[in-house]
């Protein structure tokens, strides 16, 4: 079966660093992504990792752990603009995506 | 550069109408095309995905269909909408292959079946 699981909801300060966790169950593994999706807008793509590791691209960086199941997507500097959901979504055999539910980041001054 | 286009943006149909979504594609050939859903507190579910003409798989069974008539247009149709039809239907390209891999969404069209 396929499993992926965010936190629901997290908070933060503006200028804080937060970390959002995703764990992953799925037949098959091909890579994880990690989208933006501001509400009543489409996910933006944020990151992709295939390997093991940390993926560094600015303000956002994306770690991957394929024999525990489980990245992470870590935040610095928090910005208000950054309130938003995040996805964590698992690339199966083949091209499809499967996705967690979303985690929505609420940031604050 | 690639872009992706959806619509209508919104649209609002009773239960029972006929349905039709268009997306197309600009910049690429050959793109892997797909449609998700997201229904309200849901996560994004993989409807339909092509890897090329007239090539579809389907995920979920539901009352949905889709046809890829071109290389860069992909059509979610429906004969009779249901009201559970209701949510923001996102149509996506993939390029790349293995690490280099990437999945854009276009810009979705929010469904509401009454």
């Amino acid at each position: 079966g396929q499993n992926i699981d965010q936190p629901t909801e997290m908070t933060a300060t503006e200028g804080a660093i937060v970390q959002i966790n995703c764990t992953y169950q799925t037949s098959g593994f091909n890579g994880l992504f990690w989208y933006q999706q501001h509400a009543g807008e489409a996910p933006t793509f944020l990151s992709y990792n295939v390997l093991d590791g940390l993926e560094e691209k600015g303000r956002f960086s994306s770690f991957l752990s394929r024999s525990k199941g489980y990245s992470y997507l870590l935040l610095k500097e928090l910005q208000m603009k950054d309130s938003a959901s995040y996805l964590c979504a698992v690339k199966k055999a083949g091209t499809a995506l499967i996705f967690g539910k979303g985690t929505t980041l609420s940031v604050s001054s | 550069s690639q872009t992706i286009h959806q619509w209508p943006a919104t649209l609002v149909q009773p239960v029972g109408s006929p349905l039709s979504l268009e997306c197309t594609v600009e910049g690429t050939s050959n793109p892997n095309l797909y449609w998700y859903r997201q229904a309200a507190g849901r996560g994004l579910q993989l409807l339909f995905y092509s890897v090329g003409i007239g090539q579809i798989s389907s995920e979920v069974p539901q009352n949905l269909s889709a046809s890829r008539p071109q290389d860069r247009q992909f059509i979610l149709s429906s004969k009779k909408l249901l009201l559970s039809d209701s949510g923001f239907y996102l149509c996506a390209f993939g390029r790349g292959g293995g690490s280099s891999y990437e999945q854009y969404f276009g810009p979705g069209t929010r469904l509401t079946v009454t």
